[in-house]
């Protein structure tokens, strides 16, 4: 059962704007939700991570912003670089055990 | 390196054989997970350990995958009579344990199963 379901697919933006992707859940029992990024090859790296008791969370050119009554979570990244090309996932844990993963955003960034 | 490590980083085999993975998680996390990602999918839980334990399967862990972790440091992961829809990159991860940590991955092996 796919429990937290990721959008959009894919993302192209031009370098120095803004990518958004979002996140739905339906099990109210996560109570923390992690973004993770993926080159290709490569293990996924952690990015940023909130809990539910907290609307907003911002690290550098990334925030997270988290709608506990919507069951929602989006990513922004501010001032996109070439570099941020990779594959985005949101995740989702409950009860300090597994994590479910979205399916995943390639974003692509373009110089 | 301080990080997870994960070996080998690539296996190719033939069906019907068997295959381990070993991976050695961040010195002292007491917690190490095995995922599964498909091409273009998120990583798929397997199971955990909290130190020695093995606390959790997937129900994705059919009876040809075991895993152990035999000292509570690293782990591996066997499956048994490989079959062409186990190939894959098996991901390990590892955390201190607690409500929020967070969950360091490897780099993964690569499994090319012909």
């Amino acid at each position: 059962q796919q429990q937290v379901k990721q959008s959009p697919q894919s993302l192209i933006v031009q370098k120095g704007g803004i990518s958004i992707i979002n996140c739905a859940y339906e099990n109210t029992a996560f109570d923390y939700f992690p973004w993770y990024q993926q080159f290709p090859g490569k293990g996924p790296a952690l990015l940023i991570a909130i809990r539910p008791d907290v609307s907003e969370k911002k690290e550098g050119r990334f925030t997270i912003s988290f709608n506990k009554s919507a069951k929602q979570f989006s990513l922004h990244i501010m001032d996109s670089q070439p570099g941020d090309s990779a594959t985005y996932f949101c995740a989702a844990r409950c009860c300090g055990s597994r994590l479910t993963f979205g399916e995943g955003t390639q974003l692509t960034v373009n110089p | 390196d301080t990080g997870v490590s994960q070996d080998p980083r690539h296996k190719i085999t033939k069906r019907g054989q068997n295959v381990t993975f070993r991976c050695d998680p961040i010195s002292e996390h007491n917690r190490l997970y095995w995922y599964r990602q498909t091409l273009g999918q998120g990583p798929e839980f397997l199971t955990y350990f909290q130190n020695e334990a093995q606390l959790e399967k997937s129900r994705l862990l059919s009876d040809r995958f075991s895993a152990e972790r035999p000292k509570g440091s690293f782990s591996t992961l066997e499956i048994q009579r490989t079959e062409q829809g186990d190939s894959a990159m098996y991901l390990c991860a590892s955390t201190q344990g607690g409500r929020f940590d967070e969950q360091y991955f490897g780099p993964g092996t690569r499994l090319t199963v012909t």
